[in-house]
């Protein structure tokens, strides 16, 4: 059971150059998220997927799209990146839907520098 | 605009010591609260969280106090070792954990 995981671990992309960042979990879990982690900024949401299928914009959508392939994957893209999102990614994910208090369970993080 | 407001950036204890941390929301309607540890080159993973049905909720040598009138949690660690060295994230979400608001983060040092 490896839980969430993530690829790559480390990107480094030249300013406009597109990517996609790969999340996939084997807990059978119904939402999956994405987030991006800066210094005293605390961890804030990108996208999120609340079920195979859909899809809703978090706080910091500009910039990026999202596709949830299957219950089990969900990626980012970054179409043209840019200095300001050099950042860490982390997927997470979590079992239950709407109005379920489990835990989200997070990947190791993909570190992203945009030059 | 920050949601949940978390201080300090930064401390640093004593091995032994009490660290506390402390996070303050605006939203009443939050009704979870939870706390996330995370190692250097790891993600986040759950600590432990609280509702605001209950004041204290204690697990093993980390508590949450919470103090629904004042609009404040607290995370302290009792007797705290080098291995607690990490950086620290509250959260609030409402009607479950699904979307989770995080505060800033705290990095916290146990030296020995």
């Amino acid at each position: 059971n490896a839980g969430v995981t993530q690829t790559p671990k480390f990107q480094v992309l030249k300013t406009g150059q597109s990517m996609t960042l790969q999340c996939a979990q084997d807990m059978n879990h119904n939402s999956m998220y994405w987030y991006r982690q800066d210094p005293g900024m605390g961890l804030r949401l990108i996208y999120y997927s609340a079920s195979e299928g859909t899809t809703d914009k978090g706080e910091v959508p500009n910039g990026y799209n999202v596709s949830r392939l299957n219950k089990r994957e969900f990626s980012l893209r970054l179409e043209s990146a840019a200095p300001s999102q050099t950042s860490v990614y982390f997927c997470a994910s979590i079992r239950g839907g709407s109005g379920s208090y489990n835990e989200q369970f997070f990947g190791p993080g993909t570190r992203l520098t945009v030059l | 605009q920050q949601q949940v407001k978390q201080s300090p950036q930064s401390l640093i204890v004593q091995k032994g010591g009490i660290p506390i941390i402390n996070c303050a929301y605006e939203n009443t309607a939050f009704d979870y609260f939870p706390w996330y540890q995370q190692f250097p080159g790891k993600g986040p993973a759950l600590l432990i969280a609280i509702r605001p049905d209950v004041s204290e909720k204690k697990e093993g040598r980390f508590t949450i106090s919470f103090n629904k009138s004042a609009k404040q949690f607290s995370l302290h660690i009792m007797d705290s070792q080098p291995g607690d060295s990490a950086t620290y994230f509250c959260a609030a979400s409402i009607g479950g954990a699904q979307k989770l608001v995080f505060g800033q983060g705290t990095r916290l040092t146990i030296n020995p």
